[in-house]
């Protein structure tokens, strides 16, 4: 069964400190992996997509990374800002419609 | 939410109840989708549609029925043979099934009383 784990489940951080976001994917076969951001009670909003032959992605202060060897990915979120206060989920596309979604990390910045 | 629009944002709904879950996209896109969010779990996938006139079934649709008669409507049903319908529902459309990025709409919460 095709299973995306992100870790950790949730964290808080202080306005402009960094962090780093965990998936570990088990898809195959793969095709690319996205990064969704959603605001509290809101739908997910794309951040960032790899396919299998990119390292590294960034969008502003948001920089994923993704080892297709291991199948893991991070999303690092740098000088965070109040803004940042969501949920990360971490989504994998095999090379059909089916995506397997993680649960998502979600994140609260503290002034 | 990408052009996108999902309503009502929130619904509650008595026990025994058919509900349904309003979903309009104007991107154009062929493909449309619906997803249940819970807690601690990741988006589970409803029903889906490749194109109008044309349905399936996905992981988890039991108790759900959906309808496809126009390119733009996607319109979700809970029935009351649906245990326990108590979520967030988020629409999602793509320009084609396969290969393309799935753009979300901004959901409805249900609450059954």
């Amino acid at each position: 069964k095709n299973q995306v784990e992100q870790s950790p489940q949730s964290l808080i951080i202080l306005e402009g400190k960094n962090c780093t976001l965990q998936c570990n994917y088990t898809v195959s076969p793969f095709s690319n992996l996205r990064w969704y951001k959603q605001d509290t009670g809101r739908g997910p909003v794309s951040l960032t997509i790899m396919t299998f032959s990119e390292n590294t992605k960034s969008n502003g202060r948001y920089t994923a990374t993704l080892d297709a060897d291991t199948k893991q990915s991070s999303l690092h979120i740098t000088a965070s800002q109040l803004s940042d206060s969501a949920s990360y989920i971490c989504v994998v596309s095999p090379n059909d419609y089916k995506l397997s979604f993680g649960a998502g990390t979600t994140v609260t910045v503290r002034a | 939410d990408g052009g996108i629009t999902q309503s009502p944002k929130y619904l509650f709904r008595k026990e025994g109840q058919n509900v349904t879950l309003s979903c309009e996209q104007n991107l154009n896109h062929d493909a449309m989708y619906w997803y249940r969010q819970d807690p601690g779990q990741g988006l589970r996938l409803i029903y889906y549609s490749q194109i109008v006139n044309d349905f399936q079934k996905g992981d988890i649709a039991e108790g759900y029925s959906v309808s496809r008669e126009k390119k733009e409507s996607f319109p979700l049903t809970v029935t009351s043979a649906q245990k326990n319908p108590t979520a967030f529902y988020l629409c999602a459309s793509s320009i084609r099934l396969v290969g393309n990025e799935q753009f979300f709409g901004p959901g409805t919460r249900l609450t059954v009383l």
